[in-house]
């Protein structure tokens, strides 16, 4: 157990729908990382987080967006969903460095 | 650009062999970390190891074992005496550490199973 926790575990959706994946990092941990893992782009960097700022972006769409809250936990909001996003999305957080990853949250869109 | 290279797709060795998972980085930074993570079939990402670039002692733990050398830039990982239990797919990353971030930057991953 990373000490990472991710809910829903999976989520089933249509196609032009928003969901939002939520994510707790490690006690003590200040960054959150965003992950997406598809068939065809394999582990991709979304976002990050420090403290509650944005610290860096990835490849990450505009029907995409991130925050991070006062408590640290972190969402994910996807909009205007396409079968192309169907894919497993990784939360991650870390302290020195060391990049600890919840057990991911699996999107299928229909 | 940062790049990391993970050349073999699939590997797949019966019970204890020997194995090594090769991964070729590219990076122009001086200052920067390499990682190996595993993904066994249940989905989840599970770290490894974590090495900066300053550090080019081999490693070992256990089974495990890798050898970073920077004349190739390449950060291979080998699994000596392999089991069942090692099937999964692994990654390797890198990250920059001169940025204000360190996002991981991962290779494609291998695919490796051990046949009983």
């Amino acid at each position: 157990d990373s000490g990472v926790t991710q809910t829903p575990k999976h989520l089933i959706t249509a196609t032009g729908q928003r969901v939002t994946l939520r994510c707790s990092p490690r006690s003590g941990d200040l960054s959150v990382y965003w992950y997406q893992q598809s068939l065809d782009q394999g582990l991709q960097f979304l976002i990050q987080y420090y403290n509650g700022e944005e610290r860096a972006k990835g490849n990450i769409l505009e029907r995409f967006s991130a925050q991070q809250f006062p408590d640290l936990h972190s969402e994910l909001n996807l909009s205007s969903l396409e079968l192309g996003d169907s894919a497993l999305y990784f939360c991650a957080s870390s302290g020195l460095n060391e990049q600890f990853f919840g057990p991911g949250t699996r999107l299928t869109v229909l | 650009a940062q790049k990391v290279t993970q050349a073999q797709t699939e590997i797949s060795v019966v019970e204890k062999e020997d194995v090594t998972l090769d991964c070729v980085y590219e990076t122009r930074d001086t200052t920067y970390y390499l990682f190996w993570y595993k993904q066994p079939p249940s989905g989840e990402l599970v770290f490894l190891i974590r090495r900066n670039s300053f550090d080019e002692q081999n490693e070992i733990s256990g089974r495990y074992s890798w050898n970073f050398q920077k004349s190739t830039s390449s950060f291979n990982f080998t699994i000596t005496a392999s089991q069942v239990v090692d099937s999964a797919v692994y990654f390797c990353a890198l990250s920059e550490a001169r940025r204000n971030t360190d996002k991981l930057i991962f290779g494609t991953g291998t695919r490796l199973q051990v046949f009983p």
